[in-house]
């Protein structure tokens, strides 16, 4: 148990649907990530909040919107996928605040994302 | 150039042999170099991390070598286990912040019995 839960774990999903991924993290932090994970490929970043506020989006393509409502909670909003967005998509959480982030990340277990 | 190399892509030892994972970097501003762990079904988790005012950082069986004026680090695991067998990633970032951490691909470690 990292801290860090996230919802579904398994998704399906047609090219013409609508769904959300949901994070929520129990360890008070103040930064949390979307970060995408494909076969043979480097961990993505996607987005970043700080704070509440996104502070990074690394060209993420407009069919993936992130919502963070507040510090524990960020979600990711899915429409109008491609085969290709198929992946293994990981939430993560780290202290924030600049100087006093440790720069470790919390990983939660990941969404297992499949488009049809 | 913000990429970071590593090798090998996979990897097989013995148990209790030595488990060597390099990785290579070009951006000299990077200044935090974390190796992060991952098993089946689970998301990474930081292993062991290290900054580049030393050459060396040990935590039991896991050891960063860090070669500043190569821009190389690699990660050995002495006496390898069964229960070491995950995929491992270098990662460096600048500030000591999490948010500008750089990935490489990964490495699939098997530790046969």
């Amino acid at each position: 148990e990292t801290g860090v839960t996230q919802t579904p774990r398994h998704l399906v999903m047609g090219m013409t649907n609508k769904k959300s991924l949901k994070c929520e993290q129990h360890l008070g932090h103040n930064a949390m990530y979307w970060y995408k994970q494909s076969a043979k490929k480097p961990l993505e970043l996607m987005f970043v909040y700080n704070f509440k506020e996104q502070t990074e989006n690394n060209s993420v393509p407009s069919r993936f919107s992130p919502e963070c409502p507040n510090s524990s909670h960020l979600f990711l909003h899915l429409h109008t996928l491609q085969p290709e967005d198929s992946a293994l998509y990981l939430c993560a959480s780290s202290r924030g605040g600049g100087t006093r982030d440790t720069g470790e990340l919390f990983f939660g277990e990941g969404s297992r994302l499949t488009v049809l | 150039q913000q990429q970071v190399k590593q090798s090998p892509q996979s990897l097989i030892v013995q148990k209790g042999g030595i488990s060597i994972i390099n990785c290579a970097y070009e951006n000299t501003a990077f200044d935090y170099f974390p190796w992060y762990q991952q098993f089946p079904g689970k998301g990474p988790a930081l292993l062991i991390a290290i900054r580049p005012d030393v050459s060396e950082k040990k935590e039991g069986r896991f050891t960063i070598s860090f070669n500043k004026s190569a821009k190389q680090f690699s990660l050995h695991i002495m006496d390898s286990q069964p229960g070491d067998s995950a995929t491992y990633f270098c990662a460096a970032g600048t500030g000591g912040g999490a948010d500008g951490l750089t990935f490489g691909k990964g490495t699939h470690l098997i530790i046969q019995p």
